[in-house]
């Protein structure tokens, strides 16, 4: 079937140092891949996204690049601030009797001044 | 207008009473979605709106009744809920709900408390 699997968090990181989390994916076909991110006490916010093989989505110095032969699409950032402290889930979208995204469980960021 | 609008943002209510949740979009997305959040884990859709019709229920409970006004309006009416339904109720719409266009925009979402 179509999920979606995400690193476990919570991931604590002082400020400016380098954040990477982890999503790979099983689905049949090409799906779309995103990154929404939450922070508290409000909905989810796309960050990124990629539509196809190699595309690489980028958004407030987050990156994610789409890697086909890896079924992965991990998130990245080279310098992490205090506010990007949230929770981050990748997704896909599948088609089964009508499109539907698959949330990954989500990782929940904490950045320390 | 990027804004997806949901009220009330707060609601507490009782096993008996039947209440209303409302979402409103102005971006002219043909496709509009609810989701239920319990607390730290991923949105569960529940109905998708496509062209103002139900095209996805997921097998939600009777007690939760989706209503799509317009093209702009989502509404979803509460009767009978449970202490468990209670969670953080999200909105979202998207241009339509075809596979290229399915980038969501969300709502900040009405935080239900069933006592």
């Amino acid at each position: 079937g179509n999920s979606v699997t995400q690193m476990e968090g919570p991931v604590t990181l002082s400020e400016e140092a380098f954040l990477t989390i982890n999503c790979t994916y099983t689905a049949t076909g090409y799906p779309s891949l995103f990154w929404y991110v939450q922070y508290p006490g409000e909905g989810l916010q796309l960050l990124l996204k990629a539509t196809k093989a190699d595309d690489k989505g980028s958004n407030k110095g987050f990156e994610a690049t789409y890697r086909k032969e890896t079924t992965s699409f991990h998130l990245e950032k080279g310098s992490v601030q205090v506010s990007d402290s949230a929770v981050y889930f990748c997704a896909l979208i599948r088609n089964t009797g009508g499109f539907k995204t698959i949330f990954g469980a989500g990782t929940r960021l904490f950045v320390k001044a | 207008d990027t804004e997806v609008t949901q009220t009330p943002k707060h609601l507490v209510m009782g096993m008996t009473n039947k209440k209303s949740l409302k979402c409103e979009q102005h971006m002219g997305h043909r496709a509009m979605y609810w989701y239920k959040q319990k607390a730290k884990k991923p949105p569960e859709l529940m109905f998708v709106y496509s062209y103002e019709k139900l095209s996805i229920n997921e097998s939600v409970p009777s007690r939760f009744s989706p209503e799509c006004p317009n093209s702009s309006l989502l509404n979803l009416h509460l009767h009978a809920l449970q202490p468990e339904d209670s969670a953080l109720y999200l909105c979202a719409s998207s241009q339509d709900d075809s596979l290229r266009y399915n980038e969501q925009f969300f709502g900040p979402g009405t935080r239900l408390t069933v006592l």
